[in-house]
């Protein structure tokens, strides 16, 4: 049973670029909800997908935005990128209910 | 706005010793997660804790809820060194989904 899977591992971008990183949830698991994790410091939720639908949002601008697909998959764009940009990005999945969230292995960013 | 705050953020100690991290956050939330991350790898969920008084152990860790204080606490009981790693609470935002704010994290090393 594969657990969540993040595409690519790793990426190095400069400022001003645009990128999407990909996230597959856990079978069984229909909401997809992104993180950004500076090195040092806790994950910061980004936004929650359900239903292919943003259905939360954490304090990030709008140069965050994200898609979820019919198949629950999950891509996470940013646009016109900044140094502050550069963190660990972890997606993570859920079903309904209050068990854990299970969070892919993530995609380390890097903006040079 | 929901703050989570724990300490210590740091903490070196001896194998075969009891120590207890804490978790303090800011508004009325009714679950709360406590997550493991090694060097270099994602999150491993270890407790949920969902009601007031609600405790949780597995092996010589123990996770506690008190809802009231707005406090959760992670005892470690006879630590060893395989315990080494990075502890973070997360709680519950409300709001219609299940975005999770999390503490700075607790780095944990224990030293044989």
């Amino acid at each position: 049973d594969a657990g969540v899977t993040q595409s690519p591992t790793h990426l190095i971008k400069t400022r001003g670029q645009q990128v999407t990183l990909r996230c597959s949830p856990k079978s069984g698991h229909d909401t997809v909800s992104w993180y950004q994790q500076a090195l040092g410091q806790g994950p910061q939720f980004i936004f929650q997908y359900y239903e292919e639908e943003e259905r939360q949002r954490g304090n990030f601008p709008d140069r965050f935005s994200g898609h979820q697909f019919p198949n629950y998959s999950s891509e996470l764009n940013v646009n016109a990128l900044l140094l502050g940009d550069s963190a660990l990005y972890l997606c993570a999945s859920s079903s309904t209910g209050n068990q854990p969230q299970h969070f892919g292995d993530g995609t380390r960013l890097s903006i040079l | 706005e929901l703050k989570v705050e724990q300490n210590p953020l740091f903490l070196s100690m001896q194998e075969g010793k009891n120590y207890t991290i804490y978790c303090n956050y800011s508004t009325t939330s009714d679950r709360l997660y406590w997550y493991r991350q090694d060097p270099g790898k994602s999150l491993e969920s270890l407790f949920v804790l969902l009601s007031n008084g609600a405790v949780k152990q597995e092996g010589r860790l123990m996770a506690s809820l008190d809802t009231k204080a707005r406090l959760s606490t992670l005892h470690i009981t006879a630590a060893v060194h395989d315990l080494s790693a990075t502890y973070f609470c997360a709680v519950f935002s409300g709001g219609g989904a299940d975005g999770l704010t999390f503490g700075k994290g607790t780095h944990l090393i224990i030293q044989p």
